[in-house]
């Protein structure tokens, strides 16, 4: 399973955009690229997931590079309640269902 | 729909017990997945049943046992309790087999004293 890197914390004001950048140097070309939320005291939730290039819902956007090395995590006008810890992970999606995470980004939006 | 259940969110044990968690996956879901998360890290997996079988095993003793129902449903057991066992126990469901996104719920709270 490739290995990610991010950011420790990162810290934002209500309404900013914030970018989490997830470094996955040794990607294997059947991976996907996975985002969780999770807020204290509660699992994990999925906000998105891509393969190349870019992919947005109605929460957030995710950028990947045609490298595909590292992936980028995008929260447009965030609140408060976006205050959470973010997860990047990555592996094949047929491979099971074992998620690898990280430490994670800590992320504190203030008023 | 109800998401994932677990129970009990809460428990305290001293050493040496044992302790069974419960899960309900989403209706409709086949598999479950257990992990533990140490307070301050992310979660790390435990398990895997997929139709009632152990489809993947973490890097955890063999104090940690689980087993899926008919039902879908999960028990994750652990024997011979220790101080580190402390952590949220989550468990997730999925439809499928394959690595899609998947729901977690809130978990167990387990305390050793």
């Amino acid at each position: 399973l490739a290995k990610t890197t991010q950011p420790i914390s990162m810290d934002s004001y209500e309404g900013q955009e914030v970018n989490i950048t997830c470094s996955h140097n040794n990607i294997a070309t059947n991976d996907y690229i996975t985002w969780y939320q999770q807020f204290p005291s509660q699992g994990p939730r999925f906000i998105i997931q891509g393969y190349k290039t870019k992919v947005t819902n109605e929460v957030a956007s995710l950028f990947i590079p045609a490298d595909r090395k590292s992936s980028t995590l995008s929260l447009p006008r965030v609140s408060l309640s976006d205050t959470a810890v973010y997860y990047c992970l990555v592996g094949d999606r047929a491979a099971g269902n074992k998620l690898t995470f990280g430490g994670g980004t800590r992320v504190l939006v203030k008023p | 729909d109800a998401g994932v259940t677990q129970s009990p969110t809460h428990l305290i044990k001293t050493r040496g017990q044992h302790v069974t968690l419960r899960c309900s996956p989403i209706s409709g879901h086949k598999s479950v997945s257990w992990y533990q998360q140490v307070l301050g890290q992310g979660p790390q997996f435990i398990f895997q049943y997929y139709e009632k079988e152990e489809r993947g095993r973490g890097n955890f003793p063999d104090r940690f046992s689980a087993r899926q129902f008919p039902n879908y449903s999960s028990e994750l057991n652990v024997n011979a309790l220790l101080l580190g066992d402390s952590a949220l126990y989550l468990c997730a469901s999925s439809r499928l087999l394959s690595n899609q996104p998947q729901h977690f719920g809130d978990g167990t709270r387990l305390s050793i004293l």
